[in-house]
């Protein structure tokens, strides 16, 4: 299976903050990553597909990079209601794998 | 507009079965797959399995094999999952979504497994 790993697992933050997590695959996945926002008690929403497409809806500063083993999600400048966390998904290969989450909060 | 609907809440003791339902509405049913994903209480997020809604194609995670079934009825536009042999580690909130790069989900379902 492709294990999927995240960094930092925590991120403290502030508004108007520009915020960088990386997602690394234990091997290639192409461009086959998705990045969702999850917010306590809610079901996930996804934001970025194929590494790098934003979602239908998805403000701007929600931004996809990478290819490979090696992506970012970068928040341009972050709001209040992006205070959540943050999950990569691996879908090259099944079984289909999550990253263990980047919790993002205030500083 | 494009919605999954998934049944109620569920309350199981030990080695029963539950089965979660997922209704599809807004979209052709058979035009993608299903995908089955559950959040143990503080936990990150676990990818159950696949279903190909067009032909039945059906992916399980290993570690779930022989206990789930993933199931489509297309004359209803619904998806099934059964876990059977229920643990006490099985309660999670149970969520279905369209597609393997989840664009759409439905709204979750609690399984509690208690004695």
């Amino acid at each position: 299976d492709i294990q999927m790993t995240q960094s930092p697992s925590t991120l403290s933050a502030s508004v108007g903050d520009r915020v960088t997590i990386t997602c690394r695959a234990s091997q290639s996945i192409s461009v086959w990553l998705a990045w969702y926002q999850q917010k306590p008690g809610k079901a996930p929403k996804l934001l970025i597909y194929q590494a790098s497409r934003l979602e239908n809806g998805v403000p701007s500063r929600f931004s996809g990079s990478g290819s490979g083993t090696e992506f970012t999600l970068t928040i341009s400048s972050l709001q209040p209601d992006d205070f959540a966390t943050y999950y990569c998904q691996q879908y090259n290969t099944f079984p289909s794998t999550f990253g263990p989450g980047t919790k993002v909060d205030v500083k | 507009q494009v919605q999954l609907v998934q049944s109620a809440t569920e309350v199981k003791k030990p080695g029963a079965s539950v089965t979660v339902s997922c209704k599809a509405s807004g979209y052709n049913f058979t035009s993608y797959g299903v995908s089955w994903v559950r959040q143990a209480p503080g936990q990150g997020l676990e990818w159950m399995g696949w279903i190909s809604a067009y032909n039945g194609n059906i992916k399980y995670a290993q570690n779930l094999q022989g206990r789930v079934t993933m199931t489509t009825d297309t004359s209803t536009s619904t998806a099934y999952m059964e876990l059977r042999s229920l643990r006490s580690d099985d309660t999670a909130v149970y969520y279905c979504a369209r597609n393997q790069g989840m664009d759409v989900w439905g709204q979750g379902t609690t399984v509690t497994v208690s004695s």
